[in-house]
């Protein structure tokens, strides 16, 4: 089983549509948790860092369920620039990331 | 946001050379990590550092070698550059727990 699971897409949806995305992680221990955002052939972007308590930032929220290891992002209102990777992290032994292998996005007009 | 920058961003090379890649950071951050990762695949951490003199291997076997001779610096060398080793490799840096990303290098070995 991998450390941390995405659907890998890809998602097509139309312009101003709502999408979720879910990931799942192994270790009960991890602490930090976070979303990134990859365009094509380019570095990963931190998009959010994820809260227990949950977070919002503009059209985009979080939230984490430490009780079912499950992490979401909600895009509310996508725009054509929302298409990407967007990459669920988790900070599992000391201070290394394990990245999931992405959930592919594409916003169509 | 850290600044992080790679050099070069693309390079092409035969087999058997010597390359370095680099990899410099100004945001004084004690950690930082090279990844390797493959079209459409996922990111696989080759090696890390947290300060001056430490480095471990990471997740992912490699071939390459690392060093931290200075807190903003952390080149990446390959002895022998083999066609196996075309790949984008990418250095991040952390404060914290969050990690910061240089452009990459996109390295090619015929």
């Amino acid at each position: 089983r991998k450390e941390v699971e995405q659907d890998p897409g890809p998602f097509n949806v139309p312009e101003g549509a709502t999408v979720a995305f879910n990931c799942t992680y192994s270790n009960s221990a991890s602490q930090s948790f976070f979303w990134y955002r990859q365009d094509c052939r380019k570095e990963p972007k931190l998009l959010m860092s994820v809260y227990s308590s949950g977070n919002e930032d503009g059209r985009f929220t979080a939230q984490l369920n430490r009780a079912s290891q499950y992490i979401s992002l909600l895009i509310r209102d996508s725009k054509l620039s929302d298409s990407a990777t967007y990459l669920c992290v988790v900070n599992q032994y000391g201070n290394k990331l394990v990245f999931g292998a992405g959930t592919i996005l594409r916003v169509k007009s | 946001e850290a600044d992080i920058y790679q050099t070069p961003r693309y390079l092409v090379i035969g087999t058997g050379k010597k390359i370095t890649l680099e990899c410099s950071q100004t945001m004084g951050h004690d950690k930082m990590y090279w990844y390797q990762q493959d079209p459409g695949m996922e990111l696989h951490l080759i090696h890390y550092s947290y300060g001056v003199n430490s480095t471990e291997k990471g997740d992912l076997s490699s071939e390459s070698t690392v060093s931290r001779i200075r807190t903003e610096h952390f080149p990446l060398t390959l002895e022998s550059a083999r066609p196996s080793h075309t790949s984008q490799y990418l250095c991040a840096s952390s404060g914290g727990y969050e990690q910061y990303f240089g452009p990459g290098t996109r390295l090619t070995v015929t």
